[in-house]
């Protein structure tokens, strides 16, 4: 157990609509990573936030759009779903902030399955 | 931009034997980490191993190992003494020791274990 939770472990949803994935860092990690995995695209980069302000941007839809609250959840919004947007997303975090790099630990993941 | 490639999408081992999964990497920056992941079929994605760039050391954890030559930009994994459990898809990762935070996934190796 990494200690980084994700909810729900599965969703399924029709096309045009919107879901909303949450994720719990480990117990002083500052630093929240979003990814996604799937199978023609492999494990891409989304997002990080770090400290409740985003800190990092890849490959993720405008569609898509994140954020950290105060107690450090994240929540991974997903609108106008697309039959390409299932996949796994996972949640990873670090303790961040510093000027090195740090491990990043994942959570278990949400299946996401559009219809 | 960084790229990380596996080039075995798949290897099997009998049990208790040895194998070793291959990376190779592309970066003009000469601090980094490097990864091995392990993801089974419960779909977790698991630490495995991490080498830091600018140690000349190879990681070890246990029946895990890497062989890291920094110059061919190679890092290896090695497993001894395979176990049923090891059975999973292996990714190789890097990430930046400074700046861009994201890790950059290989497209992983799927190793099977042979009773």
């Amino acid at each position: 157990d990494s200690g980084v939770t994700q909810t729900p472990k599965h969703l399924i949803t029709a096309t045009g609509q919107r879901v909303t994935l949450r994720c719990s860092p480990r117990s002083g990690d500052l630093s929240v990573y979003w990814y996604q995995q799937s199978l023609d695209q492999g494990l891409q980069f989304l997002i990080q936030y770090y400290n409740g302000e985003e800190r990092a941007k890849g490959n993720i839809l405008e569609r898509f759009s994140a954020q950290q609250f105060p107690d450090l959840h994240s929540e991974l919004n997903l609108s106008s779903l697309e039959l390409g947007d299932s996949a796994l997303y996972f949640c990873a975090s670090s303790s961040g902030g510093g000027p090195y790099t740090d491990t990043q630990y994942f959570g278990p993941g949400t299946r996401l399955t559009v219809l | 931009a960084q790229t990380v490639t596996q080039s075995q999408p798949e290897m099997s081992v009998q049990e208790a034997e040895t194998v070793t999964l291959s990376c190779t990497y592309d970066t003009s920056e000469s601090d980094y980490y490097l990864f091995w992941y392990k993801q089974p079929p419960s779909r977790q994605m698991i630490l495995v191993i991490r080498q830091e760039a600018y140690k000349q050391q190879n990681a070890t954890e246990n029946r895990f190992s890497v062989n890291f030559q920094k110059a061919a930009k190679s890092f290896s994994l090695k497993i001894s003494d395979s176990q049923l459990g090891d059975a999973a898809m292996y990714f190789c990762a890097y990430i930046s020791n400074f700046g861009n935070e994201k890790l950059t996934f290989g497209t992983g190796t799927r190793l099977t274990i042979i009773p």
